[in-house]
Parts: structure tokens; C-alpha cells; sequence
């Protein structure tokens, strides 16, 4: 397996604009992580899905931020409009229940 | 939430040296994992251990649920070993989730 695939690898973006991430999870995973790190708070949960449906999304920081998985092998987290306080490394992870998880290479957003 | 805390947050070590990190956490766990953050950004599994202990070349690490820590061993240090270790654990049933430790950043010099 490929692993969990996420793009773009790097945005850089302007403030006010719409932002989409993407992660493709690993092929039989059922959970399904976004996080995301910055150098003042680490990495930080935002929101999970089990088997698609949204679970927790007690991490994610504003309402500007939402999430979507409408398959298992597919999910997008999108920030509209985008700050430049938004500016980090999000990751996406999956993982068998809760079992060990495997993270995406990150994309790297800086709003400008 | 549960509390994660990592030492120590920074360590220096010539190439061939041993070290040992620790991770202690504030409640029960069923989940436990070691990270390593290469200095390209990516979070590389080492052991998933939420109990025991696990051996992997010239790493090891230990679980002691029941005293709430986990402890990571490098030894013969490689410059290649550089970066930031991470301990992430998750405490709910099913997949919920891990929080992490702010981390270890450890550098070999040669």
C-alpha cells in the first residue's frame, strides 16, 4: 500500500481565500484523523470519522474550518475564508478501529 | 483530557551514544505510540505499545500501563536519529484519537 496520500503537499494561499485539503487513507481503514501542527500548540486532533461519519470534531477551531468524508477512500478538510493564524502543517492519519495509526506526508498551508 | 509530558524536551549526544526518553500520561490508555519527525516534517511509526515491550534493531521501548509511562531507548545513536520523538496515546474505546507529548528533539553530533 501507498500509505495515507495527501495534496497538495505545500498551498501558500491568500487571506480570504478557500482552502481544500485532501487524504486519501489507507486502502481497508475505517478511522480516519485530520490534525494539525503549529510550533505554539504541536500537533492537535481536530476531528475524526469512523467508517465515514464524522465522530469528534471538538478539535476544530472555528466554523470557518469543515471536514467530509463521502467515501472510504476520500476526505477533504476545507477552511473558507482562510487567516493567516491558519498557517501550519495539517496532517491526515488513518488507522484499523484503534489500532496503530499511519500519518500522510502533511501539507504545508501558509495564508498570507 | 488526559495529560502527556515528554523529557526530557531537548537532548545532545555525540554519534554512538545511548539515550533513553520518557513518556508519562495522566490516565488510562489503550493506545500508545512512538513517533520519529525526520527533519522533512514526517511522523515515522516506531512501536505501537500501549503495554510490554517491543524491540526494533537498535531501538526498544517499554509500557508500563499500570504506572502510566513509557520509556524509548536508542542506542549506538546515528546522525541519521536526529529529529523529534514523539509520544502519542489514546485513552477512549475505539479509534478516538491520539494526543501527543510536545515532544523530544534529539541531535547527534558526529
Amino acid at each position: 500500500d501507498a500509505g495515507v496520500i495527501q495534496s497538495p503537499r505545500h498551498e501558500v494561499t491568500e487571506m480570504g481565500q478557500e482552502v481544500t485539503l485532501r487524504c486519501k487513507p489507507i486502502s481497508g481503514h475505517n478511522s480516519l484523523f485530520w490534525y494539525r501542527q503549529t510550533m505554539m500548540r504541536g500537533l492537535e486532533l481536530l476531528i475524526y470519522f469512523n467508517n465515514n461519519v464524522p465522530i469528534d470534531d471538538s478539535g476544530m477551531p472555528e466554523d470557518r474550518f469543515s471536514a467530509k468524508m463521502p467515501n472510504a477512500s476520500f476526505s477533504t478538510l476545507k477552511i473558507q475564508p482562510s487567516e493567516p493564524r491558519d498557517s501550519a502543517v495539517y496532517f491526515c492519519a488513518s488507522s484499523l478501529a484503534d489500532t496503530e495509526a499511519f500519518f500522510g506526508q502533511g501539507t504545508r498551508l501558509t495564508v498570507v | 483530557g488526559i495529560q502527556v509530558e515528554q523529557s526530557p524536551p531537548d537532548l545532545i549526544l555525540q554519534e554512538g551514544a545511548n539515550s533513553t526518553l520518557r513518556c508519562n500520561f495522566s490516565d488510562s490508555v489503550n493506545n500508545l505510540q512512538w513517533f520519529h519527525q525526520n527533519p522533512w516534517g514526517q511522523l515515522i511509526n516506531l512501536f505501537y505499545i500501549p503495554s510490554g515491550t517491543k524491540q526494533n534493531g537498535r531501538l526498544s521501548a517499554t509500557t508500563v500501563a499500570t504506572e502510566r509511562y513509557s520509556l524509548l531507548y536508542i542506542s549506538s545513536s546515528q546522525t541519521t536519529d536526529s529529529g523529534v520523538y514523539f509520544c502519542a496515546v489514546g485513552s477512549g474505546g475505539g479509534a478516538d484519537g491520539l494526543t501527543f507529548g510536545k515532544g523530544t528533539h534529539l541531535i547527534i553530533q558526529p
